[in-house]
């Protein structure tokens, strides 16, 4: 049974469209992160939130605890935000990430 | 800042070799981690560190030992490689365990 589970999977898009990326959980969290994977394999950070909304740039990021889901949203998409995009909720005992098998995203020109 | 770094890049070991993954930070962070990921897997939780002297097993420790005899450093030992150890291996650090991780460039490791 998977603790969290991304939608979609895979997303192509063309260059403008506004994506949105979604996460559930099924396990109590602290704070939930989301994280960007590029072609290259390097993984940064985009997101941390425990309750509510942040936004950074074109990217805003959405969290409902009671409900047990958040949302990425990128807004006017750009081939440049090509890669994969990790949910990863902090939860169990000693609070370590849990993380989703991410979602691919291609957006072309 | 150098941030995080990971020696190697990539890695061939015959099965039974062992060999040490290298992470560092210069951030002065208490807490480090290691990951693996496997295709059509979530990262997993290898082994972590909430500061210098205390390790601890994450969700996939068998085969790995970790040491942390200072806040810059968390070597991943592999002592007796098997082909199931064919991954990547990503280090990572942050503050504290609560807050934003920074990953390490990853370590690509192939076990025949």
């Amino acid at each position: 049974k998977n603790e969290v589970e991304q939608s979609p999977q895979n997303l192509t898009a063309q260059e403008g469209e506004f994506i949105t990326i979604n996460c559930s959980y099924s396990v109590g969290i602290s704070a939930l992160h989301w994280l960007q994977q590029h072609p290259g394999g390097g993984i940064v950070s985009l997101f941390m939130l425990s309750s509510g909304k942040k936004k950074h740039g074109r990217l805003i990021a959405t969290i409902n605890i009671q409900e047990k889901h958040s949302s990425l949203h990128i807004t006017a998409s750009h081939p440049r935000d090509s890669a994969v995009y990790i949910c990863a909720p902090r939860g169990g005992s000693q609070g370590n990430l849990i993380f989703g098998k991410g979602t691919k995203l291609s957006v072309k020109p | 800042n150098a941030g995080v770094t990971q020696t190697p890049k990539f890695q061939v070991l015959k099965t039974g070799q062992s060999m040490t993954l290298q992470c560092a930070q210069d951030m002065n962070h208490e807490y480090m981690s290691w990951y693996r990921q496997d295709p059509g897997m979530g990262l997993r939780l290898i082994h972590y560190s909430v500061g210098a002297g205390i390790t601890d097993q994450g969700e996939v420790p068998n085969g790995y030992n970790v040491s942390r005899s200072t806040t810059e450093d968390f070597p991943l030992r592999l002592l007796s490689a098997a082909p199931s150890q064919t991954s990547v291996y990503f280090c990572a650090s942050s503050y504290a365990a609560p807050s934003e991780q920074f990953f390490g460039p990853g370590t690509r490791l192939t076990v025949l």
